[in-house]
């Protein structure tokens, strides 16, 4: 089975410091993603990366940055939290060399900015 | 912007009741996933669907694919509460994508 780890269930970090998320797959899957989840709003995509230091942006990327320096870890960056960033952050991964392919989600973290 | 909308938002039903959960969009998916995410866990697929009228079945649950491939339904019949859970769909922007946009979720409470 596919595990996706998240290295922090609940988070909680002070407005203006320097956040990072950790998000481990244990399956070689070459891409990978960071997502938030609000109320109403479903899962909207921060940053996708589709294999080693390669990234792309998604649809809501202000206020963040990514790493991906090995193919099993991809980090997010809150470069100065800020109090609309209090949310639920998903890491997922899936396969990059066959279409329509699940993306295999970790149990996600709960920051809160105070 | 392709923008996925899900309806109900909430749902609450006994034991034994069926029920439909509807995805719409007004733009075309190459292929469409449902999920479902149970508290304090991430998603997990339940199905993908790719051709216009697609119809998947999973014990109880029925999946079809729109025939225009904008919208998508979930039919859950004699619902039971390990339904209970928040469902998820998610359609692919274009052929060879990877990315997914997902829906605004309908969140589903079987009593019971």
């Amino acid at each position: 089975d596919v595990k996706v780890t998240q290295s922090s269930r609940y988070l909680v970090k002070r407005t203006g410091e320097k956040v990072f998320l950790e998000c481990v797959q244990d399956m070689d899957h070459e891409n990978m993603f960071w997502y938030r989840q609000d109320p109403g709003l479903g899962l909207r995509l921060i940053y996708f990366s589709y294999d080693v230091k390669m990234k792309e942006k998604g649809d809501i990327p202000e206020g963040y940055s990514v790493s991906r320096e090995k193919k099993e870890r991809f980090s997010l960056i809150l470069e100065s939290a800020s109090t609309n960033q209090t949310s639920m952050y998903l890491c997922a991964s899936s396969v990059g060399t066959r279409d329509n392919q699940p993306q295999h989600f970790g149990d996600g973290t709960r920051l809160s900015i105070l | 912007t392709q923008l996925l909308e899900q309806s109900p938002q909430f749902l609450s039903i006994q034991e034994g009741e069926n029920l439909t959960v509807y995805c719409n969009s007004s733009s075309v998916f190459s292929s469409l996933q449902w999920y479902r995410q149970e508290p304090g866990e991430g998603p997990v697929l339940l199905v993908t669907v790719v051709t216009g009228g697609e119809v998947k079945k999973l014990k109880r649950l029925t999946f079809q694919f729109g025939d225009a491939r904008k919208d998508s339904s979930l039919h859950i019949t004699a619902a039971q509460p390990g339904d209970t859970g928040l469902y998820l769909c998610a359609g692919a922007r274009s052929p060879g994508t990877y990315k997914y946009i997902f829906g605004t979720g309908t969140r589903l409470k079987v009593l019971a």
